[in-house]
């Protein structure tokens, strides 16, 4: 069962510096979303692919932020000069048309900035 | 603002006993999801009701759409510890593709 794979899982960096995300969703699914979750806090929609294009971002989606979907298969979420306020869970979901609005989400990567 | 608001937002109750969480909101909704977080994971999905007053059940877990599809509750039977977790309630903004989420309830249940 290949259900969405995020690497790495876990991440530790120092303020300023750069780091990427990778997620892998299920494969016949199209749509693929990025959420960020804080303790004690529901996910919050970041960004979102219909297979290569990307439709919609949120605002909490500063100019350091970018995602990319180049073959509308595996996403990466990169964060530039990251921050302290970056430190959450981010989190990767895909889904296809026609599923209710049920997403399917992996384990997560959770970042740590120092 | 939460556009859903879930409670309570943390309940610790003993291993046997019943509990019932709920997810409100003011706005209506196309379908919504429960789904389960253990710590350190990303959330795994319970359920999605899509009828107004529909109920489905999952073993000892009961959830419920309200008639006018704005509310939603969870229900728990006989609570084990395997239950214990972090329980959140999401749906589709209309329009939207993105799902918005509930800040989530904490359960223990305690041995």
């Amino acid at each position: 069962d290949t259900g969405v794979s995020q690497d790495p899982r876990h991440k530790i960096t120092k303020r300023g510096q750069n780091v990427t995300f990778r997620c892998d969703p299920i494969s016949e699914h199209n749509r693929l979303y990025w959420y960020r979750q804080t303790l004690g806090q529901g996910p919050e929609f970041l960004t979102y692919f219909q297979n290569e294009a990307q439709l919609e971002k949120s605002r909490l989606l500063s100019d350091r932020f970018s995602a990319e979907r180049p073959k509308g298969s595996f996403s990466t979420l990169e964060i530039q000069r990251t921050e302290q306020g970056d430190s959450a869970m981010y989190l990767c979901a895909s889904s296809n048309p026609g599923l209710k609005g049920e997403q399917y989400f992996g384990p997560g990567t959770r970042l740590t900035v120092t | 603002t939460q556009l859903l608001e879930q409670s309570p937002q943390f309940l610790s109750i003993q291993e046997g006993e019943n509990l019932t969480v709920y997810c409100n909101s003011s706005s209506v909704f196309s379908s919504l999801q429960w789904y389960r977080q253990e710590p350190g994971e990303g959330p795994v999905l319970l359920v999605t009701v899509v009828t107004g007053g529909e109920v489905k059940k999952l073993k000892r877990l009961t959830f419920q759409f309200g008639d006018a599809r704005k509310d939603s509750s969870l229900h728990i039977t006989a609570a084990q510890p395997g239950d214990t977790g972090l329980y959140l309630c999401a749906a589709p903004r209309q329009g939207a593709q993105k799902l918005v989420f509930g800040q989530g309830t904490r359960l223990t249940i305690n041995p």
